[in-house]
């Protein structure tokens, strides 16, 4: 069975104040794994994707990388506009399970002035 | 434009009933999900539908049934909603099996 665990649960930084969120994870083969951000309220939205391991993306202050058991969401010089819940998930490419996304329980983040 | 809708926002209903939830995509998607969120706010997919064939997570009762009038469009109905079916469900669409897929903001189900 795929899955997908993230810590921390839950990061308080201060504006400014770089840090990483961790995606550890196991698959029956990886079809591709995704970062997205989820605000309150809201459906999550997406970041990236990143296929195999070594890959990397970046967007803004936001950079993820992916390892073969692991992947990485790198936040440099935060704003308090980065709080949010960042959700990631891992597709397998046996097709299992509807086609559809294992997600993780994501990790909540919280940036202070 | 909203790329992903669904209606309603919010659906309170008592046990027992039967309900329906809407989901329509603009993007020209050609395949369609739904997903429930717990109250841990876990995500699980529920159901994909790619080219007029449905792919059923085995887990999810037979009281919910998918409903695809066409490829921008996938309905979720419940019959006798029971009360562990209160949470907040997703549809998302994407391009084909392998690329991001687009979440709608939800539908908040509440079971009396």
């Amino acid at each position: 069975e795929d899955q997908v665990t993230q810590s921390p649960e839950a990061l308080r930084l201060q504006e400014g104040e770089s840090s990483s969120l961790n995606c550890s994870y196991t698959v029956s083969g990886l079809r591709g794994l995704f970062w997205y951000r989820q605000d309150p309220g809201k459906g999550p939205e997406f970041l990236f994707t990143l296929y195999s391991a070594g890959e990397e993306k970046e967007k803004e202050r936001l950079k993820a990388t992916l390892t073969k058991k692991e992947s990485f969401l790198h936040i440099t010089a935060p704003k308090p506009e980065d709080s949010a819940t960042y959700l990631c998930a891992v597709q397998a490419r046996a097709g299992g399970g509807a086609d559809g996304l294992t997600f993780g329980k994501g990790t909540h983040l919280i940036i202070q002035p | 434009d909203t790329a992903v809708s669904q209606t309603p926002k919010y659906l309170v209903t008592q046990m027992g009933n039967d309900k329906s939830i809407k989901c329509e995509q603009n993007l020209g998607h050609d395949t369609m999900y739904w997903y429930k969120q717990d109250s841990k706010k876990f995500l699980k997919i529920m159901f994909s539908y790619n080219n007029k064939e449905l792919i059923i997570n085995e887990t999810v009762p037979n009281r919910f049934s998918p409903k695809s009038p066409d490829k921008a469009h996938l309905n979720l109905h419940i019959n006798s909603l029971e009360l562990g079916d209160s949470a907040v469900y997703f549809c998302a669409s994407s391009q084909d099996l392998v690329q991001p897929q687009h979440f709608g903001d939800g539908t908040r189900l509440s079971i009396l």
